[in-house]
């Protein structure tokens, strides 16, 4: 009963420092996305697919890349991480775009920059 | 755009007592209306949902009725026990996997 699962779940980086997260899921999911959630925002998107070897921009991409190489996961990279990025980080999939779909997330990446 | 608007919290309620918590949006088109509850340490997970205005989606004891005249979609439970506490989040989806999510609200109940 896998679903989405998000590796790591915790992470403290220096300012200037790349790190990839790494979402997979095992529900054969088209769309896949990644938020960051800050405490009173709510969740933000940043990047999302819907499909494999697709990838589009969010609300806050900047800073942040993609890739979706294979249909079950979705990479999250942060190329020189800034202390503005210390946030969680969920990834979330649902099986097409169709309004009626839910999405189903992961537990989260706790990334801190320091 | 889409926006979605929730009640404030934190919420506290004690137990046994009958929960509201307010969510309204604004969308073009026909969007489906979505509750996700989180659980502390855990990612969202689907509450309940409705699909098309007056349908009413319910789970565990929670309801929620698609009310397109007021563009509202107010979460309802008569009875909360302690093992609700969490965080709350309205949200609406429309076609092409677009979502937006309200702020959150935070539950907490005391026995």
């Amino acid at each position: 009963n896998a679903g989405v699962t998000q590796t790591p779940k915790f992470r403290v980086l220096k300012t200037g420092q790349s790190m990839t997260l790494l979402c997979a899921q095992d529900m054969n999911h088209e769309y896949m996305y990644w938020y960051r959630q800050d405490p009173g925002m709510g969740l933000r998107l940043i990047h999302y697919s819907v499909g494999e070897g697709t990838t589009a921009k969010g609300e806050v991409p900047d800073g942040y890349n993609v890739s979706r190489l294979k249909k079950q996961n979705f990479l999250l990279g942060l190329e020189s991480a800034a202390p503005s990025q210390t946030s969680v980080y969920f990834c979330a999939s649902s099986s097409s775009g169709q309004s009626n779909q839910p999405q189903h997330f992961g537990d989260g990446t706790r990334l801190s920059i320091l | 755009g889409d926006s979605v608007t929730q009640m404030e919290g934190p919420v506290t309620l004690s137990e046994e007592a009958f929960l509201t918590i307010n969510c309204t949006y604004t969308a073009t088109g026909y969007p489906s209306l979505f509750w996700y509850v989180q659980y502390p340490g855990e990612g969202l997970q689907l509450l309940l949902k409705a699909t098309k205005a007056d349908d009413k989606g319910s789970n565990k004891g929670f309801e929620a009725t698609y009310r397109k005249e007021t563009t509202s979609f107010h979460l309802e439970k008569g009875s909360v026990q302690v093992s609700d506490s969490a965080v709350y989040f309205c949200a609406l989806h429309t076609n092409a996997g677009k979502s937006t999510f309200g702020d959150g609200t935070t539950l907490t109940v005391k026995p």
